[in-house]
C-alpha cells in the first residue's frame, strides 16, 4: 500500500450503531487530519493530530471520537450519529502541521450514510 | 460566513476552451493552495503561493495570488476532459490551519 488508505470506503449505519473509520498513512508523516465533506459545504476540518497528540478540535460533537495510537494510524469512532452526519469523511497526512508550504496528502475517503 | 468563496460554483465547457475560476476572501492569507479532487478520490495539491502578486504555471494551468494576498485565480488554457474535477482553494490566515473554499466543479465536454 502507498499513500493514505481509508477503510471502509462505504458505510451505512443506523443512528444507534457504533462504528469506526480507519486511516493509515505510508508516507512517514507526523501529522494526520480528519475532514468532513458535505454537499454544497466547504471541506470542514474536524481534528488534527501531530506526533500522536491532538492539536486541533474544531467544535466537533462528542458523538465523533478520534484516536491516534501512533503516527501512522488514525481512527474516527462513531456513535449515535444523526442523518445530517452523512458525508464523505476524508483523512489526510502531512510532514508537519504548520507552515506555508504544508502539503496535505488525502485518502480516498469513506462515504458515510446514516439512516 | 464562508472564509473563502469560490466562483463559479459549477462550470461546464467544451474541450479546447479557456476558463478562469476565482477564490475570494476578506481575510489576508500567509499562503494559499489549490487542490483538484476527482470523483471517488481525495483532493490532490496542485500549487502553493505565498507572495502577493505571485504567478505560478503548471503546464496549461496558471495560478495567481492577489497583490493583497486576499484572493487568487486559476486559469486553464485549452481545457481537456482530464481537467474535469472539483477545484478547491485553501488559505492559511496565520500559517497554521488551512481553510478550504466552497469549490468549483468543472466539467470539460469532449
Amino acid at each position: 500500500e502507498t499513500g493514505v488508505t481509508q477503510t471502509p470506503r462505504h458505510l451505512v449505519m443506523g443512528m444507534t450503531n457504533k462504528k469506526s473509520l480507519k486511516c493509515e498513512q505510508h508516507l512517514g508523516h507526523n501529522a494526520m487530519y480528519w475532514y468532513k465533506q458535505s454537499a454544497k459545504k466547504p471541506l470542514e476540518l474536524m481534528f488534527v493530530y501531530s506526533l500522536e497528540e491532538r492539536v486541533e478540535n474544531n467544535s466537533v460533537p462528542s458523538r465523533f471520537s478520534p484516536e491516534c495510537p501512533n503516527s501512522s494510524h488514525l481512527f474516527l469512532h462513531l456513535h449515535t450519529l444523526q442523518p445530517e452526519d452523512s458525508a464523505l469523511y476524508l483523512c489526510a497526512s502531512s510532514q508537519g502541521w504548520r507552515g506555508a508550504y504544508n502539503e496535505q496528502f488525502f485518502g480516498p475517503g469513506t462515504r458515510l450514510t446514516v439512516l | 460566513t464562508q472564509l473563502l468563496e469560490q466562483s463559479p460554483q459549477f462550470l461546464s465547457i467544451q474541450e479546447g476552451e479557456n476558463l478562469t475560476v476565482y477564490c475570494n476572501s476578506s481575510s489576508v492569507f500567509s499562503s494559499l493552495q489549490w487542490y483538484r479532487q476527482e470523483p471517488g478520490e481525495g483532493p490532490v495539491l496542485l500549487v502553493t503561493v505565498v507572495t502577493g502578486g505571485e504567478v505560478k504555471k503548471l503546464k496549461r494551468l496558471t495560478f495567481q495570488f492577489g497583490d493583497a494576498r486576499k484572493d487568487s485565480s486559476l486559469h486553464i488554457t485549452a481545457a481537456q476532459p482530464g481537467d474535469t474535477g472539483l477545484y478547491l482553494c485553501a488559505g492559511a490566515p496565520t500559517g497554521n490551519q488551512f481553510y478550504f473554499g466552497t469549490g468549483t466543479s468543472l466539467t470539460v465536454i469532449p
